[in-house]
């Protein structure tokens, strides 16, 4: 089963937009409208912040935003803030009912 | 409020056994799929197994297949990971989860029960 490719590691300053990308083919990414993001702080489980490539949970903040392109899933951050200083992981429907994860990436913000 | 509460993890050695369990409460577990999924130390996310609500259908990643069995207790609100002939690089966190079946995500997760194979 493929990783999704993401960059390693992203920053940003206090109120700036990040944005963190997901690299697929066309078999997972680029395949199924079935991304999801998942923010993962120190010692702390998972939390779905996008499904469906850009819907928010409820009680996620807007600030947050998915989108697609092709075979690349992008999360997008504005108005960056202390507390989403963490690890973020991408997630795509692969078919045959599997799942694969993106290495993660280490958003540190300024 | 949704609970997930993992246990079972600890120190086995290579080609050993081990049984993870996960209590859930607080939503209707038997309406639920769920998901296991690992997160080896210092690394990423892998997604490992998930049961349908019924227990009628089941999927594994292909490096457990084989050798890791998942099933539930709707009765028990519980499921598991009966995990066979054990590997090193099955050394992981252990996550229980909600697995949304149509939109293919993760919507509540546990705390996590360390595995050490070694």
């Amino acid at each position: 089963q493929s990783v999704l490719t993401q960059p390693a590691s992203v920053s940003g300053s206090p109120g700036q937009s990040i944005t963190i990308s997901c690299t697929g083919s066309s078999s997972d990414v680029g395949g199924y409208n079935l991304v999801s993001w998942y923010q993962q702080h120190p010692g702390k489980a998972p939390q779905l912040m996008i499904y469906e490539v850009s819907k928010r949970p409820s009680g996620v903040s807007n600030r947050f935003s998915g989108s697609k392109s092709g075979n690349t899933a992008s999360l997008t951050i504005s108005g960056l803030q202390a507390e989403d200083e963490a690890d973020y992981y991408c997630c795509s429907y692969v078919g045959s009912s599997i799942l694969v994860f993106g290495g993660g990436t280490k958003l540190t913000v300024l | 409020q949704v609970q997930l509460v993992e246990s079972g993890g600890g120190l086995v050695k290579p080609g050993g056994s081990l049984k993870l369990s996960c209590a859930a409460s607080g939503f209707t577990f038997s309406d639920y799929y769920m998901s296991w999924i690992r997160q080896t130390p210092g690394k990423g996310l892998e997604w490992v197994s998930f049961i349908s609500s019924s227990s009628s259908y089941t999927n594994y990643a292909d490096s457990v297949k084989g050798r890791f069995t998942i099933s539930r207790d709707n009765a028990k609100n519980s499921l598991y990971l009966q995990m066979n002939t054990l590997r090193a690089d099955d050394t992981a966190v252990y996550y229980c989860a909600t697995y949304r079946y149509p939109q293919k995500d993760f919507d509540y997760w546990g705390q996590g029960t360390l595995v050490t194979v070694s």
